[in-house]
């Protein structure tokens, strides 16, 4: 099963345009983790949001988190051709010992 | 360097035949996880190892085996009873007890034939 999903399954921006992807998830989380995946190629984990925390930032990447709604976001600011990718949200549950992915956002950084 | 190798890289198989993907990690990570990726889709997990000698089976473990004989290596072999295995396979570790990122291979693309 998939706990998260994600909103949009794509999106189209131009070069230095912010671009903000959403996901929403149905159980409880540990904490909630967004990767990166260029086509073809394996994961890459981006940053990690725990539960109890609302907002962090990482270079031009923010992430915030709201746990009554069970949801997350993540803007990419400032967005370049090489961010060109798809995001994945992934939610880590209670037991701590496996992570369940959303269907992802393709994005597309026109130059 | 440290990381994750997938191997091989493309893999092609006929129908009706087992076939193993390698994943190999010398991360020194204790768990270690087998997913299936199918086009403009998330990953699923298929199997888990938190330590050698034991695995637990993930949401589509259904035609697919594993073995933990090593906590370097974690071979998926999807079997001839797998009904749709094209697909892109994944294989990721982290050490146990953490609850941060979990470090991905490069994956192995499975074709039917």
């Amino acid at each position: 099963s998939q706990q998260g999903e994600e909103d949009p399954q794509a999106l189209s921006i131009q070069e230095g345009e912010n671009a903000t992807m959403n996901c929403s998830y149905k159980t409880s989380i540990n904490n909630l983790q967004w990767y990166r995946q260029n086509s073809g190629r394996g994961l890459v984990h981006l940053i990690l949001i725990r539960s109890n925390e609302r907002e962090k930032h990482s270079g031009r990447l923010r992430v915030t988190l709201d746990t009554s709604k069970k949801s997350s976001s993540l803007l990419i600011t400032a967005s370049r051709a090489a961010d060109t990718a798809s995001y994945f949200c992934a939610t880590l549950g209670p037991a701590g010992n496996k992570l369940t992915f959303g269907g992802g956002t393709r994005v597309l950084v026109k130059p | 360097d440290g990381g994750i190798t997938q191997s091989p890289k493309y893999l092609f198989r006929k129908e009706g035949q087992n076939v193993t993907l390698s994943c190999e990690q010398n991360l020194n990570h204790d768990a270690m996880y087998w997913y299936r990726q199918d086009p403009g889709q998330g990953l699923r997990l298929i199997y888990y190892s938190q330590i050698v000698n034991d695995f637990q089976k993930g949401d589509i473990a259904e035609g697919y085996s594993v073995s933990r004989e090593k906590k370097e290596s974690f071979p998926l072999t999807v079997t001839s009873a797998q009904k749709n295995p094209t697909a892109f396979y994944l294989c990721a570790s982290t050490p146990v007890g953490s609850y941060n990122e979990q470090f991905f291979g490069p994956g192995t693309r499975l074709t039917v034939l």
